[in-house]
Order: C-alpha cells, then sequence, then structure tokens
C-alpha cells in the first residue's frame, strides 16, 4: 500500500488559516470516511486532531477542523498559533481492512 | 486515565528478533484493538499492526510474514516481535488504542529501537 501524498511543508502567519491536503485513491480516501489526522511537535508522540473525517476529539480546539472531497482529505487550521508549528499526519482505512498514513507535512507560523 | 508504556531492548543485531511490550494502564486490554506504529529518524509514520484481545490480528502487507502481534490479557499487555531485521527496522516504536473508527487515540511515548551490524 502507498502512502497518502501530503505536502512537505505548509506555512503562515498567526492569526491566518492554513488547508493541508490529504491524497489518496478511492481504496481508501475516496471510500471510507475513516480519515483522521495527527500533530506531532519534535520528540513527542502523535496526537489525534480529527476522526472520522470531520470530528474533534474533547479537548482539541475547534479552530482545526476537517472535511473529504472525492480522493482528498484536508485539515484547516484557522487562526494560526504558534504553538500550531508542528508535523502533521493524515490517516486513511483501507479496503484491506488495513490503515496507511501520509507523507507528513511541516506547518511552519512566520 | 488510559495510559501506555512500551518497553524492550533498545539495541537490536542485524538479522535478529526485535520484541517490545506495550504496558496498559487505565484501561482493559479485553475491551479495545491494539496497534504498533513506527517512525524512522526523521521520517514519517508506519502503521504495523493491529490485534484484538480475542486474537484476531491484521499486519501491515510491507512487513507481513516478519511481524507477530500477540496480547497478554493477564498482565494487560500486548506485544511486537518483528523477525529478520535490518539497519531499515531502526525507528521509534509506538504502541497504540485503535479505534474500530480506524484512528488512534491514545499513544505511548514511544520507544527507540536500533538496528546494529
Amino acid at each position: 500500500q502507498s502512502a497518502l501524498t501530503q505536502p512537505a511543508s505548509v506555512s503562515g502567519s498567526p492569526g491566518q488559516s492554513i488547508t493541508i491536503s490529504c491524497t489518496g485513491t478511492s481504496s481508501d480516501v475516496g471510500g471510507y470516511n475513516y480519515v483522521s489526522w495527527y500533530q506531532q511537535h519534535p520528540d513527542k508522540a502523535p496526537k489525534l486532531m480529527i476522526y472520522e473525517v470531520y470530528d474533534r476529539p474533547s479537548g482539541v480546539s475547534n479552530r482545526f477542523s476537517g472535511s473529504k472531497s472525492g480522493n482528498t482529505a484536508s485539515l484547516t487550521i484557522s487562526g494560526l498559533q504558534a504553538e500550531d508549528e508542528a508535523d502533521y499526519y493524515c490517516a486513511s482505512y483501507t479496503g484491506s481492512s488495513t490503515l496507511v498514513f501520509g507523507t507528513g507535512t511541516k506547518v511552519t507560523v512566520l | 486515565q488510559v495510559q501506555l508504556q512500551e518497553s524492550g531492548p533498545g539495541l537490536v543485531r542485524s538479522s535478529e528478533t526485535l520484541s517490545l511490550t506495550c504496558t496498559v494502564s487505565g484501561a482493559s486490554i479485553s475491551a479495545y484493538y491494539w496497534s504498533w506504529i513506527r517512525q524512522p529518524p526523521g521520517k514519517g509514520l508506519e502503521w504495523i499492526g493491529y490485534i484484538h484481545y480475542s486474537g484476531t490480528t491484521n499486519y501491515n502487507p510491507s512487513l507481513k510474514g516478519r511481524v507477530t502481534i500477540s496480547v497478554h490479557t493477564s498482565k494487560n499487555q500486548f506485544s511486537l516481535k518483528l523477525s529478520s531485521v535490518t539497519a531499515a527496522d531502526t525507528a521509534v516504536y509506538y504502541c497504540a488504542i485503535y479505534s474500530t473508527y480506524a484512528y488512534f487515540d491514545y499513544w505511548g511515548q514511544g520507544s527507540l529501537v536500533t538496528v546494529s551490524s
């Protein structure tokens, strides 16, 4: 199974909104509403930010939102803050009952 | 409060078997699916596989044949064995709870395993 495709880096100024894309196929992202997003700060374990495409776990800021269109899922961070600077990974369920991660995106707050 | 903690050797010789254990507290091993994920230094995340307490497993096709995940109900632990390791298996290994809706909501802190030649 091939990793989902994410941009290597995305940047924005404080207060701006940014969107990270996650492109797969009809066998993963496009076929199921089981896309999740993770935030990872340096030398830390990943943290769940979005699950089932749109839903936020308790305690995650509502500045983070998820969406999906066709084979591409997206994570939008609005009102960008310095603490949002981190790596972000998407993940999707696949038709083989397996899971595949995205290539990862480094978010820089300018 | 749910906590997961990886443990095991930090150094494994090439061609040998990597073994890690994840100890779970604050949740019953009999209640969820359990997964291993790894991250080579400076690289992205890779899903290794999952196990249900009933013994049902599923593995990443790229690792199939080398990986075994087991559950140890009496100890509230689950484990990972990866055979015939090479330098490419050097990574931080994470254990996590795997929701039936395909996401990981609780993670361990990670355990660095280095494969030496």
